[in-house]
């Protein structure tokens, strides 16, 4: 069973549009929860971390995290075009484990 | 600030060849990790070292794959005797610790015929 499950696997978002994307963690002794982008053909790019319970916001970005249910979740508003990527929810646990990336979410933004 | 490197770019085997990929990490980051990535899938760890000790290589089929970083800077991945499954981009990240971002390098694509 994968240890860092993405839902959906893909999306389409109008442009302008907003974009959801889920993340759990099976194993309760995760630490910090990141999102990291990949466009087609490029590696991935650390996009946004969230260590704590709540809520973080850059520019058109929110990141929410909910410890107790080990759910993450990724939110792009005002969805562009240039959004169109993989989006890789990853997990690190305690004891100092390298990440675990989940299998990703496919979005594309339709103009 | 010089990014990760990686090469070759780009390899294509056939079945039962050798293969080695090379990193140079950033300058100053002590943990070093290789992932594959098979197509449309996400990284899946392989082995990752901090300075030139493994911490991780429970992922590695080590029968047929090794890493090393013996100097605790640039690092090799081989592969004794490629099989069509390892067919996948090895992506190579390195990190200043195990709780920081990790920076990719662009990869290698291997094909295996």
């Amino acid at each position: 069973q994968q240890k860092v499950q993405q839902s959906p696997e893909s999306l389409i978002v109008p442009e302008g549009g907003m974009a959801s994307l889920n993340c759990t963690s099976s194993d309760r002794n995760v630490d910090y929860f990141w999102w990291y982008r990949q466009h087609s053909g490029k590696s991935p790019k650390m996009l946004m971390s969230i260590f704590s319970n709540g809520e973080k916001e850059e520019g058109r970005f929110t990141v929410h995290l909910n410890k107790a249910s080990l759910h993450t979740s990724l939110h792009i508003r005002d969805s562009q075009p240039s959004d169109s990527a993989l989006y890789l929810c990853a997990a690190s646990y305690q004891g100092g484990r390298a990440l675990i990336f989940g299998t990703g979410t496919t979005v594309s933004v339709s103009p | 600030e010089a990014g990760v490197t990686q090469s070759p770019r780009y390899a294509v085997l056939q079945e039962g060849q050798a293969v080695s990929f090379w990193c140079d990490p950033i300058s100053g980051h002590d943990t070093l990790y290789w992932y594959q990535q098979p197509r449309d899938q996400g990284p899946q760890l392989l082995v990752y070292f901090r300075d030139e000790a493994v911490i991780d290589n429970s992922q590695l089929p080590s029968d047929r794959f090794s890493a090393v970083r013996p100097k605790g800077t640039n690092s090799t991945l081989k592969i004794q005797s490629a099989k069509q499954g390892d067919t996948a981009t090895y992506l190579c990240a390195s990190s200043r610790d195990w709780k920081n971002t990790l920076y990719f390098g662009a990869g290698t694509r291997l094909s295996v015929l």
